[in-house]
């Protein structure tokens, strides 16, 4: 299988706060892990990617100091959004590949996403 | 610049109509194009992955084949829960696993 986790599923916060997203790889070895956001209606839009023990990759035009990304372990990959507004409000999204994921190598498996609000 | 496009943008089909949806791509080399499943408020769901031209996967009602410049899934006999969106992606040989998504087909079968 590879089955990847994310938890909360829903998160509400007020304006100002942190906000944590774990996401897990469950049955698999997860080298490398990204996250995604999207917006209503629209399609996915790479935010990150991170390896296993390195700093993560930001896209342009992602800020690397508000949407923290840690991946200590080849099973977990946190994303923190810092200080958090209304603005950053939406749907996050983290997938993996790795090492004994179904056979099909470089194939990104999803979590089911963590609705973020922002108050 | 890598470009992923897919058509329509929308379907609306009679339960048991088959159709076709298209995922046209532009890479200077193609490592892998995947398909996905995406429910309303979920993340997506992995469906298949094409590695050459000519290359076909099936699973159930879907089939999905490979050319050169795009790809197709094809539908076959849908159901009411074969609603929803579904998302092509691509990854470039140089890309170190990085994929490119396309903006979706929204798939909608009427009872």
């Amino acid at each position: 299988g590879a089955v990847v986790s994310q938890h909360p599923s829903r998160v509400i916060c007020k304006s100002g706060t942190s906000v944590k997203i774990e996401c897990r790889s469950l049955d698999f070895q997860a080298t490398t892990m990204f996250w995604y956001r999207q917006f209503p209606k629209q399609s996915l839009m790479l935010m990150a990617t991170s390896n296993e023990g390195s700093k993560a990759t930001y896209e342009q035009g992602v800020e690397k100091d508000k949407f923290l990304i840690n991946h200590a372990s080849l099973t977990l990959s946190t994303l923190t959004v810092t200080s958090a507004h209304p603005e950053d409000s939406s749907f996050y999204i983290c997938s993996a590949t790795g090492q004994g994921a179904s056979g099909f190598p470089d194939t990104q498996y999803f979590g089911p996403g963590t609705r973020l609000t922002v108050l | 610049e890598d470009q992923v496009t897919q058509s329509p943008e929308a379907l609306r089909l009679q339960e048991g109509e088959s159709s076709s949806l298209n995922c046209s791509y532009t890479v200077s080399g193609l490592r892998g194009l995947f398909w996905y499943r995406q429910d309303p408020g979920k993340g997506p769901e992995f469906l298949f992955t094409l590695y050459s031209a000519g290359e076909e996967k099936e699973k159930e009602r879907l089939k999905a084949t490979l050319t050169k410049k795009e790809s197709f899934l094809h539908i076959t006999a849908p159901k009411p829960e074969d609603s929803a969106t579904y998302l092509c992606a691509v990854q470039e040989k140089s890309s170190a696993s990085k994929i490119i998504f396309g903006s979706g087909t929204r798939l909608s079968i009427r009872p």
